[in-house]
């Protein structure tokens, strides 16, 4: 069976600081991945989704960047934390862009 | 870009009420999803419908698809409190490239 993981679970980092979260995802091949925030209480905003290692696509400009090194490996990053970079992020992955998607348990991150 | 609406925002009711959230859109979809997300948990698929008109039931759930397939909603009937939660619908629009709009979603609080 798949299985998506991610990490930290929680994070809490100072304002200008790097980041970066790791997901993975097990039991699936060439899976379509994605990383969403959600800031607290609201709806889900797709930031990068990728069809393949190396292809990544932006859905929103900002100081965040994504990077796919490995077929079920996904992983968010930013140079240097803003406070509205504070949210839950998480990661999904569906077989096709049409499919159901299946979410990771997410990263609570708060930059103070 | 494509906007996707749902209300109401809130809902608050007595278990055993029944409860019913709607999911509209500014264009017409081919597929629709909705998924459910438990306080502090992450987003869990429920049903996907891509006919025009189609009714699906889930045990106490039952999902809408519109004519014009530009809304759909979600009815659920007798709620009890495992039903709390936030139940985002996700839209998506023909197209190559295209991925899933998320709502904002509709937060359920069920009284015991």
């Amino acid at each position: 069976s798949q299985t998506i993981h991610q990490w930290p679970a929680t994070l809490v980092q100072p304002v200008g600081s790097p980041l970066s979260l790791e997901c993975t995802v097990e039991g699936t091949s060439n899976p379509n991945l994605y990383w969403y925030r959600q800031a607290a209480g609201r709806g889900l905003q797709l930031l990068f989704y990728s069809v393949g290692i190396g292809q990544i696509s932006s859905e929103v400009p900002q100081n965040l960047s994504a990077s796919r090194p490995q077929d079920r490996q996904f992983i968010l990053s930013s140079k240097k934390l803003l406070l509205s970079d504070s949210g839950f992020y998480l990661c999904a992955w569906s077989v096709y862009s049409y499919n159901e998607q299946f979410f990771g348990p997410g990263t609570r991150l708060t930059v103070l | 870009g494509q906007q996707v609406m749902q209300i109401p925002q809130y809902q608050h009711v007595q278990e055993g009420e029944d409860f019913t959230t709607y999911c509209n859109s500014s264009t017409t979809l081919s597929n629709i999803q909705w998924y459910k997300q438990r306080p502090g948990g992450h987003p869990v698929f429920l049903i996907q419908l891509v006919k025009s008109g189609e009714v699906k039931k889930q045990k106490r759930l039952t999902f809408q698809f519109g004519e014009a397939k530009k809304n759909s909603s979600l009815h659920i009937t007798a709620t009890q409190t495992t039903d709390v939660g936030t139940y985002f619908c996700a839209a998506l629009t023909a197209g190559y490239g295209q991925n899933f709009v998320f709502g904002p979603g509709t937060r359920l609080s069920v009284l015991p």
